[in-house]
């Protein structure tokens, strides 16, 4: 069983659609959760991050942590073709380590005009 | 926000070359580094931690022969992939923790292409 699972898509959905992408992870002990946006041929983009449980809103993009669940959640409000793209989720026992870091596979989302 | 850069975006080389790819910390210092490599449709794998002013610490299945790091600067980090072959083909990315260890910010990547 991997650390972390991300259903890998792909995904396809109308412009203006609600959009959930999920991950769970086995490890208990982490601490700190992230979703990047990757565009094909470019670099990873932190789109968000939390510390332990809760839920964060920046615009349309919405990151949930369920700790006791081991599950993460990004939702994204009235999605836009620019929002097609791979996402990843990642994880860590502390913020800023790359050893520490878990990535999931990535979704891939298209948002169709 | 932190901004990573990464230099070249793509080059073609012949089998046999060195190829030499930069990563730049350009508002903030990196003390640490970061090296991915990363296949068409899968995640990144973690190849080397680089380190100002001491060695690299790779992964485990890592050649640290060919995939050679050097953290010069506190604000560039090199990986140069010695004698190229097609199978070093990927996209390589680069990283650096923002500050107070902020998550990690990405380069835009660098995609190989030995020919």
């Amino acid at each position: 069983q991997k650390e972390v699972e991300q259903d890998p898509g792909p995904l396809s959905v109308p412009e203006g659609a609600i959009v959930s992408l999920n991950c769970t992870y086995s490890n208990s002990a982490f601490q700190y959760f992230m979703w990047y946006r990757q565009y094909s041929r470019k670099g990873p983009e932190l789109l968000m991050y939390t510390y332990s449980s809760g839920n964060k809103e920046d615009g349309r993009f919405t990151a949930q942590v369920d700790k006791s669940s081991k599950y993460i959640s990004l939702f994204i409000r009235d999605s836009q073709p620019s929002d097609s793209a791979t996402y990843l989720c990642a994880m860590s026992l502390r913020s800023g380590s790359a050893r520490q870091l878990t990535f999931g596979s990535g979704t891939q989302l298209t948002v169709l005009p | 926000g932190a901004v990573v850069s990464q230099h070249p975006s793509w080059v073609i080389c012949k089998s046999g070359t060195s190829v030499k790819i930069e990563c730049r910390s350009l508002d903030f210092q990196a003390t640490t580094m970061f090296w991915y490599r990363q296949f068409p449709k899968q995640s990144l794998m973690l190849m080397a931690t680089s380190n100002e002013g001491s060695k690299a610490t790779y992964e485990q299945g890592v050649e640290k022969d060919k995939f050679l790091i050097n953290h010069a600067s506190l604000t560039l980090s090199t990986l140069t992939v010695t004698s190229a072959h097609p199978e070093d083909s990927s996209f390589y990315i680069c990283s650096a923790p923002g500050q107070n260890n902020s998550p990690l910010h990405f380069g835009n990547g660098t995609r190989l292409t030995v020919t």
